[in-house]
This record gives structure tokens, sequence and C-alpha cells, in this order.
């Protein structure tokens, strides 16, 4: 069964550094999305990409943030100058139009 | 408000009996899913139900959608200890962004 993969599984990185958080969406999908969750917290929406552009992003998807899907497979989420309250597990997820959205196991971002 | 609100926010039950979670959105929808988490860690599909279902099955769930009250339910029988995590329901209106409701926490005691 096809799925999405995350990598890597957690991160740790110190305060002020970039990540790049990395996701390898179904092959055939067409629509791809990031979440984050923050601990104890709902799953929350950040960002919507289709045909090669950023479709729909939510307030908390600033600057620091920035989307990428640089070669036809992969679909990357960098964060720049991390911050402590950035630390959350991170989710990516894809769709193929009217099909519903496949998510991958998460990225778990901590910041020191 | 949310478009996603679960209740209760939190359930304890006994080993053996069922669980019974809710869903509740606001907008018209495509799809709802329902996810199981486990402390810390990623979610886990667990069934989605279309717009045009009343009703599905899965083993030991039963997902219920009603779209005139915009309403799910989420029916776990004869819980396990194994069950103990969060479930969130999860809606969307096709190719657009899922909406992730508050989620459920519940406790199955053994």
């Amino acid at each position: 069964e096809p799925e999405v993969t995350q990598t890597p599984s957690h991160q740790v990185t110190q305060m002020g550094q970039e990540v790049i958080l990395r996701c390898v969406p179904i092959s055939n999908h067409l629509y791809f999305y990031w979440y984050r969750q923050i601990l104890g917290q709902k799953v929350e929406f950040l960002v919507s990409f289709y045909n090669n552009e950023i479709s729909e992003k939510s307030e908390i998807f600033d600057d620091q943030f920035s989307v990428e899907r640089p070669d036809g497979s992969n679909f990357t989420l960098k964060i720049r100058s991390t911050k402590l309250e950035d630390s959350a597990m991170y989710f990516c997820a894809s769709g193929g139009g009217n099909t519903e959205a496949f998510f991958g196991q998460g990225t778990r971002l901590t910041v020191v | 408000s949310q478009q996603g609100e679960e209740d209760p926010q939190a359930l304890s039950i006994q080993e053996g009996e069922n669980a019974t979670m809710n869903c509740s959105y606001k907008t018209s929808i495509n799809n709802l899913q329902w996810y199981r988490q486990n402390s810390g860690r990623g979610l886990v599909h667990l069934i989605l139900i279309r717009s045009n279902e009343r009703e599905k099955h899965s083993g030991r769930l039963r997902v219920t959608l009603d779209t005139s009250k915009k309403s799910s339910s989420l029916l776990i029988t004869a819980s396990r200890a194994a069950d103990t995590a969060s479930y969130f329901c999860a809606t969307d209106a096709g190719y657009q962004k899922v909406t992730f409701g508050t989620g459920t926490k519940l406790q199955v005691i053994p």
C-alpha cells in the first residue's frame, strides 16, 4: 500500500538554526500539506501546495517557514531561525484531488 | 468556533466495555476520517467515511455520519487496554485541507 514517508523521525536542533523536514508524498498525488502538532494540542494546518505553489496557508505559516518541491518527488518544509516554540510534531500529507489526504508518521522537532 | 469538536474530551472505561466518541463540524464536507494517536506518536488512520455514506465498519470500529446534523460518532466495541490513545476526527471538502478536531483522550483500564 502506498504511503507518505517522512524523514527524519526525530530531529534535535539548536535555537536559531535552520531545519529542513523532508517528505516523500504518494507518487501520483497532486496536493501536498504540512501540519503541526505542539505536544498535547490539536493538529494544526500550516500550508497546502499544488501545482508548484502555495494554495493556502495559515497564520502560523509566516516568513520563517517555506516549502518546496525540489525534484518532483520530495516535499520539504524549511524552518529558518528556529525558536523553542517551534518544537512540535510536523506531519506531511498528500492527496490526489478528490481523494482523502494520507498522512506520514511525522517528524518530531525538538529545539533546544 | 472550530470545524471539528469531539466530545467527550476525555473518556475512561473498563476493558471490555464499548467506547463512543462524537465529532461535530460546521461546514459541508466530502470526507470525514478518524485517527488514533498514541501519546507523542504519529497519526494512525482508522477509517474514512464519505459524505454519501451513513455507516461504516472496520473490525471493532463502527463509524456513523449524519450530514444533516453535521456529526459523526466512532464506536469501539469490546475495548482493550491497547486502545488507550487520543482519537481525532478530521474533515475535508475534497482537495482542500484536512481540519482536525480537538480530540478525545480515551483510557481503557485493564
